[in-house]
């Protein structure tokens, strides 16, 4: 039972423009959500994360959105770059910790020159 | 100067073998992990350690066994091994806080069973 769904197994954005990626989840239990972002041969690197009390986290380039109603939450980046080609995982975990995180199954992103 | 270490990168070795990988974090966290990633490309959990107490054990087999000498290291033992244990297994750690906490990873162990 997949409990984090990443539907889209790849995207491809130009540079310069809005990467968005998406994330389902289907347990009401998931209060704390987080971005792993991650190369090949190495392990993934946290990007961004938002707790259920927000809708919204900025950092940089980086936006997260939370809607709890469609238990959806997105991960925008603008402007994309090619340094963002990678795969990203979404986590969610629940009791406000990330001590039990459970992961999607990716998004290859590809941002082209 | 790496934060979350583990050893080897790469593992080769023939089903029914025993073998052991290693991690280490030097950054002060108290609670280490070790995650699978399977061929579905799925990430799961497999145990969670806390001031070098299991706080967390996924049905995963009693083949697999974890040790933690000290908070810093968390080392994993697999007895007997199987086809289906081919995976990366990655190693993590966390400064457990009660909120707005991060893993952090490392660069993960190819394991392969022939």
């Amino acid at each position: 039972d997949q409990q984090v769904k990443q539907n889209s197994p790849s995207l491809s954005v130009q540079e310069g423009r809005i990467s968005i990626l998406n994330c389902d989840y289907t347990n009401s239990m998931f209060d704390y959500f987080l971005w792993y972002k991650k190369y090949p041969a190495e392990g993934p690197t946290f990007l961004i994360s938002i707790s259920s009390i927000k809708d919204k986290n900025e950092d940089g380039r980086f936006t997260v959105f939370l809607n709890k109603s469609a238990k959806h939450l997105s991960l925008h980046i603008v402007p994309s770059q090619p340094g963002d080609s990678a795969v990203y995982f979404c986590a969610a975990s629940g009791g406000g910790t990330a001590s039990k995180l459970t992961f999607g199954t990716g998004t290859r992103l590809q941002v082209t020159l | 100067d790496t934060a979350v270490s583990q050893t080897p990168k790469y593992l080769v070795t023939q089903m029914g073998n025993d073998k052991s990988i290693k991690c280490e974090q030097n950054l002060g966290h108290d609670t280490m992990y070790w995650y699978k990633q399977d061929s579905k490309k799925f990430l799961k959990i497999m145990f969670s350690y806390n001031n070098k107490e299991l706080i967390i054990n996924e049905t995963v087999p009693n083949r697999f066994s974890p040790k933690s000498p000290d908070k810093a290291h968390l080392n994993l033992h697999i007895n007997s091994l199987e086809l289906g244990d081919s995976a990366v297994y990655f190693c993590a750690s966390s400064l457990l806080t009660g909120g707005d906490e991060k893993l952090f990873f490392g660069s993960g162990t190819q394991l392969s069973v022939l």
